[in-house]
Protein backbone atom coordinates (compact mmCIF):
# COMPACT_ATOMS: atom_id res chain seq x y z
CA UNK A 1 0.00 0.00 0.00
CA UNK A 2 1.20 3.61 -0.85
CA UNK A 3 -0.62 6.40 0.17
CA UNK A 4 -4.26 6.05 0.50
CA UNK A 5 -6.70 3.13 -0.22
CA UNK A 6 -10.64 3.32 -0.73
CA UNK A 7 -13.19 0.43 -1.32
CA UNK A 8 -14.89 -0.40 -3.01
CA UNK A 9 -14.47 1.77 -6.08
CA UNK A 10 -18.10 1.74 -7.16
CA UNK A 11 -21.37 0.93 -5.47
CA UNK A 12 -25.04 0.74 -6.37
CA UNK A 13 -27.05 0.09 -3.43
CA UNK A 14 -30.75 -0.15 -3.11
CA UNK A 15 -32.39 2.54 -0.46
CA UNK A 16 -32.35 1.28 3.21
CA UNK A 17 -29.55 -0.62 3.48
CA UNK A 18 -26.20 -0.13 5.50
CA UNK A 19 -23.06 0.26 4.26
CA UNK A 20 -19.43 0.90 4.78
CA UNK A 21 -16.84 2.74 2.75
CA UNK A 22 -13.68 1.31 3.75
CA UNK A 23 -10.21 4.12 4.08
CA UNK A 24 -6.56 3.34 4.83
CA UNK A 25 -3.93 5.17 4.64
CA UNK A 26 -0.10 3.94 5.28
CA UNK A 27 1.54 7.22 6.07
CA UNK A 28 0.91 7.39 9.62
CA UNK A 29 -0.99 10.82 9.53
CA UNK A 30 -2.77 11.54 12.82
CA UNK A 31 -5.64 12.94 11.11
CA UNK A 32 -8.25 11.82 8.28
CA UNK A 33 -11.09 13.20 6.75
CA UNK A 34 -14.38 12.13 5.15
CA UNK A 35 -15.67 14.28 2.02
CA UNK A 36 -18.73 14.17 -0.58
CA UNK A 37 -18.64 15.50 -3.91
CA UNK A 38 -21.31 17.07 -5.58
CA UNK A 39 -21.68 18.71 -9.12
CA UNK A 40 -21.67 22.53 -8.29
CA UNK A 41 -21.27 21.92 -4.78
CA UNK A 42 -17.36 21.33 -4.54
CA UNK A 43 -16.23 18.88 -1.14
CA UNK A 44 -18.06 19.11 2.16
CA UNK A 45 -16.60 17.55 4.99
CA UNK A 46 -18.85 14.65 6.67
CA UNK A 47 -16.65 13.51 9.81
CA UNK A 48 -12.88 14.12 10.82
CA UNK A 49 -10.60 12.83 12.96
CA UNK A 50 -7.86 14.50 14.52
CA UNK A 51 -6.17 11.29 16.01
CA UNK A 52 -7.27 7.78 16.84
CA UNK A 53 -10.12 7.33 19.25
CA UNK A 54 -11.56 10.44 18.50
CA UNK A 55 -13.65 11.78 15.60
CA UNK A 56 -15.26 15.15 15.04
CA UNK A 57 -18.78 16.16 12.65
CA UNK A 58 -18.14 17.92 9.87
CA UNK A 59 -20.27 20.21 7.52
CA UNK A 60 -22.58 17.56 6.71
CA UNK A 61 -22.65 14.15 9.12
CA UNK A 62 -26.02 13.38 9.07
CA UNK A 63 -26.72 10.45 8.07
CA UNK A 64 -23.28 8.76 8.56
CA UNK A 65 -21.16 7.83 11.42
CA UNK A 66 -17.16 6.83 11.13
CA UNK A 67 -14.46 5.11 14.19
CA UNK A 68 -10.99 5.73 14.46
CA UNK A 69 -9.65 2.39 16.19
CA UNK A 70 -6.15 2.66 15.01
CA UNK A 71 -4.45 5.18 13.24
CA UNK A 72 -4.10 3.81 9.89
CA UNK A 73 -8.10 3.05 9.33
CA UNK A 74 -11.05 5.38 9.52
CA UNK A 75 -14.32 3.55 7.96
CA UNK A 76 -17.57 5.69 7.29
CA UNK A 77 -21.00 3.95 7.87
CA UNK A 78 -24.31 4.63 6.32
CA UNK A 79 -26.89 3.53 8.23
CA UNK A 80 -30.00 3.51 6.26
CA UNK A 81 -29.30 4.88 2.72
CA UNK A 82 -31.26 7.17 1.43
CA UNK A 83 -30.65 8.54 -2.66
CA UNK A 84 -29.81 12.46 -1.32
CA UNK A 85 -26.36 10.10 -0.43
CA UNK A 86 -25.71 9.29 -4.10
CA UNK A 87 -22.02 10.84 -4.91
CA UNK A 88 -18.55 10.63 -4.94
CA UNK A 89 -16.84 9.91 -1.20
CA UNK A 90 -13.49 11.10 -0.63
CA UNK A 91 -11.02 10.21 2.04
CA UNK A 92 -8.04 12.32 2.67
CA UNK A 93 -5.22 12.22 5.70
CA UNK A 94 -2.86 14.73 6.70
CA UNK A 95 0.38 15.01 9.64
CA UNK A 96 -1.05 17.67 11.62
CA UNK A 97 1.84 17.54 13.78
CA UNK A 98 4.30 17.98 11.10
CA UNK A 99 4.43 21.46 11.58
CA UNK A 100 5.24 22.34 8.21
CA UNK A 101 2.40 23.05 5.48
CA UNK A 102 0.21 19.84 6.43
CA UNK A 103 -2.05 19.44 3.12
CA UNK A 104 -4.05 16.56 2.87
CA UNK A 105 -3.64 13.71 0.72
CA UNK A 106 -6.73 12.58 -0.82
CA UNK A 107 -7.49 8.63 -1.82
CA UNK A 108 -9.13 7.47 -5.19
CA UNK A 109 -13.03 7.97 -3.93
CA UNK A 110 -15.66 5.86 -4.27
CA UNK A 111 -18.93 6.08 -6.42
CA UNK A 112 -22.07 5.37 -4.98
CA UNK A 113 -25.42 5.57 -6.44
CA UNK A 114 -28.39 4.91 -4.35
CA UNK A 115 -31.32 3.76 -6.16
CA UNK B 1 -17.96 29.05 8.50
CA UNK B 2 -16.69 29.56 4.93
CA UNK B 3 -17.85 31.51 2.00
CA UNK B 4 -15.88 30.49 -1.29
CA UNK B 5 -16.55 31.97 -4.66
CA UNK B 6 -14.03 30.93 -7.75
CA UNK B 7 -15.81 30.58 -11.29
CA UNK B 8 -17.02 28.01 -12.80
CA UNK B 9 -15.45 27.81 -16.01
CA UNK B 10 -12.24 28.95 -17.95
CA UNK B 11 -11.37 28.01 -21.32
CA UNK B 12 -7.46 29.07 -22.40
CA UNK B 13 -5.50 28.44 -25.79
CA UNK B 14 -2.39 26.27 -25.21
CA UNK B 15 0.74 27.69 -24.80
CA UNK B 16 -1.31 30.75 -23.07
CA UNK B 17 -1.86 31.91 -19.54
CA UNK B 18 -5.05 31.68 -16.95
CA UNK B 19 -5.65 33.28 -13.81
CA UNK B 20 -8.26 31.59 -11.66
CA UNK B 21 -9.14 33.87 -8.83
CA UNK B 22 -11.02 32.85 -5.67
CA UNK B 23 -12.55 35.51 -3.02
CA UNK B 24 -13.50 34.15 0.49
CA UNK B 25 -15.09 35.11 3.89
CA UNK B 26 -13.68 33.54 7.10
CA UNK B 27 -14.06 33.06 10.53
CA UNK B 28 -10.58 32.05 10.78
CA UNK B 29 -7.65 31.71 8.55
CA UNK B 30 -4.99 29.46 8.60
CA UNK B 31 -3.84 29.45 5.23
CA UNK B 32 -4.76 29.00 1.71
CA UNK B 33 -4.34 25.87 -0.62
CA UNK B 34 -5.22 24.86 -4.46
CA UNK B 35 -5.92 21.23 -5.95
CA UNK B 36 -6.04 19.98 -9.04
CA UNK B 37 -8.53 17.38 -10.01
CA UNK B 38 -8.59 15.98 -13.32
CA UNK B 39 -11.96 14.04 -14.15
CA UNK B 40 -12.74 10.55 -11.86
CA UNK B 41 -9.68 11.46 -10.53
CA UNK B 42 -8.67 12.45 -6.45
CA UNK B 43 -7.77 16.16 -5.93
CA UNK B 44 -4.00 16.39 -5.85
CA UNK B 45 -2.14 19.29 -3.79
CA UNK B 46 -0.63 22.26 -5.86
CA UNK B 47 -0.01 24.96 -3.50
CA UNK B 48 -0.34 26.58 -0.03
CA UNK B 49 -0.30 30.41 1.09
CA UNK B 50 -0.52 31.81 4.62
CA UNK B 51 1.58 34.82 3.86
CA UNK B 52 0.20 37.98 1.48
CA UNK B 53 2.42 37.75 -1.85
CA UNK B 54 3.35 35.02 -4.87
CA UNK B 55 4.50 31.93 -4.41
CA UNK B 56 5.95 30.42 -7.98
CA UNK B 57 5.95 26.65 -8.57
CA UNK B 58 7.35 26.26 -12.02
CA UNK B 59 4.38 27.22 -14.31
CA UNK B 60 2.04 27.56 -11.24
CA UNK B 61 2.45 30.45 -9.30
CA UNK B 62 -0.46 31.49 -6.28
CA UNK B 63 -1.06 34.79 -4.97
CA UNK B 64 -2.82 35.30 -1.56
CA UNK B 65 -4.23 38.94 -0.43
CA UNK B 66 -5.46 38.39 3.39
CA UNK B 67 -7.02 42.00 3.72
CA UNK B 68 -8.90 41.17 0.63
CA UNK B 69 -9.86 37.85 0.90
CA UNK B 70 -8.35 37.28 -2.22
CA UNK B 71 -6.25 34.68 -3.78
CA UNK B 72 -5.41 33.75 -7.58
CA UNK B 73 -3.90 30.57 -9.00
CA UNK B 74 -1.90 31.51 -12.19
CA UNK B 75 -1.12 28.93 -14.85
CA UNK B 76 1.41 29.35 -17.54
CA UNK B 77 2.02 28.30 -21.23
CA UNK B 78 -0.51 26.13 -20.87
CA UNK B 79 -0.61 22.40 -21.88
CA UNK B 80 -3.51 20.31 -22.77
CA UNK B 81 -2.84 18.36 -19.27
CA UNK B 82 -3.95 21.10 -17.36
CA UNK B 83 -7.57 20.95 -18.70
CA UNK B 84 -8.61 19.94 -14.88
CA UNK B 85 -10.69 21.44 -12.17
CA UNK B 86 -8.87 23.55 -9.82
CA UNK B 87 -9.92 23.82 -6.44
CA UNK B 88 -9.16 26.96 -3.78
CA UNK B 89 -9.58 25.91 -0.20
CA UNK B 90 -9.36 27.65 2.73
CA UNK B 91 -8.00 26.24 6.33
CA UNK B 92 -9.71 27.79 8.83
CA UNK B 93 -8.30 27.83 12.96
CA UNK B 94 -9.31 24.53 13.64
CA UNK B 95 -7.78 23.09 10.88
CA UNK B 96 -10.80 22.12 9.00
CA UNK B 97 -10.61 22.98 4.65
CA UNK B 98 -13.42 24.31 3.33
CA UNK B 99 -13.85 24.16 -0.81
CA UNK B 100 -14.91 26.49 -3.40
CA UNK B 101 -16.73 24.71 -5.93
CA UNK B 102 -14.12 24.82 -8.41
CA UNK B 103 -13.17 26.26 -11.89
CA UNK B 104 -13.18 23.85 -14.88
CA UNK B 105 -10.11 24.91 -16.75
CA UNK B 106 -10.05 23.83 -20.52
CA UNK B 107 -7.08 24.30 -22.21
CA UNK B 108 -7.62 24.53 -26.72
CA UNK B 109 -4.95 23.34 -29.26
Amino acid sequence: IAGITQAPTSQILAAGRRMTLRCTQDMRHNAMYWYRQDLGLGLRLIHYSNTAGTTGKGEVPDGYSVSRANTDDFPLTLASAVPSQTSVYFCASSDEASGGVDEQFFGPGTRLTVL
Amino acid sequence: GQNIDQPTEMTATEGAIVQINCTYQTSGFNGLFWYQQHAGEAPTFLSYNVLDGLEEKGRFSSFLSRSKGYSYLLLKELQMKDSASYLCAVRDGDYKLSFGAGTTVTVRA
